[in-house]
């Protein structure tokens, strides 16, 4: 049962464009939202989070967006870099377990 | 910076032989976590301590055991492994209390012939 869901596998951009990742998630009970960053031979790195009570949340070049009615959350990374390319990983739990839950990941490549 | 830590970082090791994978973290983490991963899939939780000598099942089955004597210590132990065990293995802890997120190791890769 897979809780939280990336439907792209793969995403490529020009640099300087805007990046999207999108994630989707079925359990309504989950209010903490969390974007980690991946390169190959590493762990997966925290980028950005959010909770329930809010809708956006900014950091630099990297922008969370949650829509909780679609129980839809996307980052944006804007503008994107060639070492932005690495595996995007979507999260996300509830305060009542914390118990934490993974999406498949989305591999972004931004070409020079 | 998270400060947590994996060895070995790969492994390739035959069937029947007994593994630890070793995880250390020097934030003073109440919690500590194990997930496996494939590749292109989702990350599984398969061991999680909420303090010294506190451990839980996740909701991966897994045939390894982990144990937490020191807050800083968690290591996870395969005694018997098989090519079935062949997977990615990603240590994590987090502070408690509130949303707090969980920082990871760089894993271990182990490849089991």
């Amino acid at each position: 049962d897979q809780q939280v869901k990336q439907n792209s596998p793969s995403l490529s951009v020009q640099e300087g464009r805007i990046s999207i990742l999108n994630c989707d998630y079925t359990n309504s009970m989950f209010d903490y939202f969390l974007w980690y960053k991946k390169y190959p031979a590493e762990g997966p790195t925290f980028l950005i989070s959010i909770s329930s009570i809010k809708d956006k949340n900014e950091d630099g070049r990297f922008t969370v967006f949650l829509n909780k009615s679609a129980k839809h959350l996307s980052l944006h990374i804007v503008p994107s870099q060639p070492g932005d390319s690495a595996v995007y990983f979507c999260a996300a739990s509830a305060l009542v377990n914390n118990d934490m839950r993974f999406g498949a990941g989305t591999r972004l490549t931004v070409k020079p | 910076e998270a400060d947590i830590y994996q060895t070995p970082r790969y492994l390739v090791i035959g069937t029947g032989k007994k593994i630890t994978l070793e995880c250390s973290q020097t934030m003073g983490h109440d919690k500590m976590y194990w997930y496996q991963q494939d590749p292109g899939m989702e990350l599984h939780l398969i061991h999680y301590s909420y303090g010294v000598n506190s451990t839980e099942k996740g909701d991966l089955s897994s045939e390894s055991t982990v144990s937490r004597i020191r807050t800083e210590h968690f290591p996870l132990t395969l005694e018997s492994a098989r090519p079935s065990h062949t997977s990615q293995y990603l240590c994590a802890s987090s502070e408690s209390g509130g949303y707090q997120p969980q920082h990871f190791g760089d894993g271990t890769r182990l490849s089991i012939l």
